[in-house]
């Protein structure tokens, strides 16, 4: 049960617009359209910003979005603002033997 | 307004047990699953396991089964998680958290707690 792949650091300007991978198998990702993304900021707690691929919780941005295609997932950030400069981590549902499972987290950096 | 209030750090040696806890307020605490979610020191976020505060229904993830104790007691609306020999590598942050119910994914978690840090060091 390895960790979803997902790149270590991204980063862009206020305004534009990011994307971050999450890669993992036919077993977890490809299998089901229950990827999450969370957002951590340092000392916090995370928080769910995408759910079940696509859908947003109440009270999260609209200038977060996620889409999947086979194995990978995507969170992209639009409009980017510095408060969005934290670490983002994407989250699988792998079966009921595997459970849950987790991307090993992105930096993003606002410049 | 939902709150999960964990309990304090813990400082520990090898070999000594320990059970922290997780006190949910501002809702009806069996009406949601908790899990448990570890985070190492500049690491990423692993899922544990979870558990039903109605029936103690519980799910462990392979990489944690037999290594801790997920339970509650409905009567104070407290989860907890428990190590019966803790070892050096249990060193963390520990997160207690509440299902969202609007998904169907058990990785899906509305309302944390701020958080548990567990050194464990002789």
């Amino acid at each position: 049960q390895s960790a979803l792949t997902q790149p270590a650091s991204v980063s862009g300007s206020p305004g534009q617009s990011i994307t971050i991978s999450c890669t993992g198998t036919s077993t977890d990702v490809g299998r089901y359209k229950l990827v999450s993304w969370y957002q951590q900021h340092p000392g916090k707690a995370p928080k769910l910003m995408i759910y079940e691929v696509t859908k947003r919780p109440s009270g999260v941005s609209s200038r977060f979005s996620g889409s999947k295609s086979g194995n990978t997932a995507s969170l992209t950030v639009s409009g980017l603002q510095a408060e969005d400069e934290a670490d983002y981590y994407c989250c699988s549902y792998a079966g009921s033997s595997a459970s849950v499972i987790f991307g090993g987290g992105t930096k993003l950096t606002v410049l | 307004e939902v709150q999960l209030v964990q309990s304090g750090a813990e400082v520990k040696k090898p070999g000594e047990s320990l059970k922290i806890s997780c006190k949910a307020s501002g809702y009806s605490f069996t009406s949601s699953w908790i899990a448990w979610v570890r985070q190492m020191p500049g690491k990423g976020l692993e899922w544990m396991g979870i558990i039903s505060p109605g029936d103690s229904d519980t799910r462990y993830s392979p990489s944690f089964e037999g290594q801790v104790t997920i339970s509650v007691d409905k009567s104070i609306s407290t989860a907890y998680l428990h190590w019966s020999s803790l070892k050096a590598s249990d060193t963390a942050m520990y997160y207690c958290a509440r299902r969202f119910s609007g998904s169907y994914s058990p990785g899906d978690f509305d309302n944390w707690g701020q958080g548990t840090l567990v050194t464990v060091s002789s």
